[in-house]
């Protein structure tokens, strides 16, 4: 399996604009994951997923930010309007639905909005 | 809220020395704990973890410890190496994956 794949692997957009972040689980693996990387806060959890559905968005910053599952193999993470307090390193994990199961992660995308 | 936190930002030791990286967490629902390792442009990757119903898991050159009465869990690396210098994070989970992170350590092994 090629692991977790997301792209693109680095995004510069201009504050204002749309942007979509993509991700595309291990097959088979049943929850998904959304984390942004920062410096102060280390792994910040967005949004997690079992089976397509969204479980906890509590962790997304605030309406500006979207998550979607349409079905097992895609995951998308929109910003509209982007801020440059959005740049950051996002990342996309999967796993196996279950307890003490661990996530495997994609590269991560590394945002920039200028 | 951070329910888990990684205090020391960065630790610097010796090769063939011993690594401590520390954790606390302030969920005492917390049932699971791994430590991740992350390289510069890539995603984090599995270490190594341990369930609440142990207290230490060893792993070759890497050992964790929880200590659930201080909500407290270390990773010992030991010999350490150069190829360890990474940052480490440490995450948690309450009876399901929804994992939790800690802001990372920046180890670096001095050759």
């Amino acid at each position: 399996d090629a692991g977790v794949i997301q792209s693109p692997r680095h995004e510069v957009t201009e504050m204002g604009q749309e942007v979509t972040l993509r991700c595309k689980p291990i097959s088979g693996h049943n929850s998904l994951f959304w984390y942004r990387q920062t410096m102060m806060r280390g792994l910040e959890l967005l949004i997690y997923f079992n089976n397509n559905v969204p479980i906890d968005d509590s962790g997304m910053p605030e309406d500006r930010f979207s998550a979607k599952m349409p079905n097992a193999s895609f995951s998308t993470l929109k910003i509209q309007p982007s801020e440059p307090r959005d740049s950051a390193v996002y990342f996309c994990a999967s796993s196996l639905t279950g307890t003490h199961t661990e996530a495997f992660f994609g590269q991560g995308t590394r945002l920039t909005v200028v | 809220d951070q329910q888990v936190k990684q205090n020391s930002p960065s630790l610097s030791v010796q090769e063939g020395r011993i690594s401590i990286l520390n954790c606390d967490y302030t969920n005492s629902m917390f049932d699971y704990f791994l430590w991740y390792k992350k390289y510069p442009a890539e995603g984090p990757t599995f270490l190594i973890s341990i369930s609440s119903i142990k207290d230490k898991n060893e792993d070759g050159r890497f050992t964790v410890f929880l200590n659930k009465s201080a909500k407290h869990l270390s990773l010992h690396i030991v010999p350490s190496q150069p190829g360890d210098s990474a940052v480490y994070f440490c995450a948690a989970s309450e009876g399901n994956n929804d994992m939790r992170f800690g802001a990372g350590t920046r180890l670096t092994v001095k050759p």
